[in-house]
């Protein structure tokens, strides 16, 4: 399996402009995360899905974030308008729930996202 | 969710012996301690878990004693490609739909 497929990897943008962010999941995993890192935040959580449905968006900053997965190999977050503030990088993860508490979460390479 | 409690930052030296502690005094029963590493630039990813006792594979140990109120995650004879974040998570993955991530521990390993 490839692993979890983030694209693009770098993003520059300006202010006010829209920006998505693509996402495959592995093969078979039946969850997929959002995830924004910065240095003062640390990693954060955005969103989730399980299979295909968002789950918590507790952690989508305001309302100029969305995220959908219309099915099981892609997801997409996306940012309208664009402000500074949102440059970090952005991971997708996925994983599969079993039925024992071992639950590995599989990350992407991320997005660099850049708002000037 | 516990939360853990773990140092922002670490120095080591080449050779050395590393160890990562990590506090959560509100683990649960079903509890998992699970951590992660995270190299510039790239995702986390996923190192070593354990429940209690003591854990090994070929990247890591993981100690946990008897109260599993703490771990320590320990890396053998490190070197410069062990520079990374660390992170130590509690949880119980058929309960817990997510995994929160706190700042890590930020380990730098010097020649």
């Amino acid at each position: 399996d490839a692993g979890v497929i983030q694209s693009p990897r770098h993003e520059v943008t300006e202010m006010g402009q829209e920006v998505t962010l693509r996402c495959k999941p592995i093969s078979g995993h039946d969850y997929l995360f959002w995830y924004r890192q910065t240095m003062m935040r640390g990693l954060e959580l955005l969103i989730y899905f399980n299979n295909n449905v968002p789950i918590d968006d507790s952690g989508m900053p305001e309302d100029r974030f969305s995220a959908k997965m219309p099915n099981a190999s892609f997801s997409t977050l996306k940012i309208q308008p664009s402000e500074p503030r949102d440059s970090a990088v952005y991971f997708c993860a996925s994983t599969r729930r079993g039925l024992s508490s071992y639950n590995e979460q599989f990350f992407g390479p991320g997005t660099r996202l850049t708002v000037l | 969710l516990a939360k853990t409690t773990q140092p922002i930052s670490m120095d080591s030296y080449e050779g050395q012996e590393v160890n990562i502690t990590c506090s959560h005094n509100n683990i649960a029963t079903n509890d998992y301690i699970t951590w992660y590493q995270q190299f510039p630039s790239q995702g986390p990813r996923f190192i070593i878990q354990g429940y209690k006792t003591k854990v090994t594979n070929e990247v890591a140990s993981l100690f946990i004693p008897a109260d599993r109120k703490s771990s320590t995650l320990s890396l053998p004879r490190v070197s410069l490609s062990d520079t990374a974040v660390y992170y130590c998570l509690v949880g119980d993955g058929r309960r817990d739909d997510k995994i929160i991530f706190g700042k890590g521990t930020r380990l730098h390993i010097l020649p």
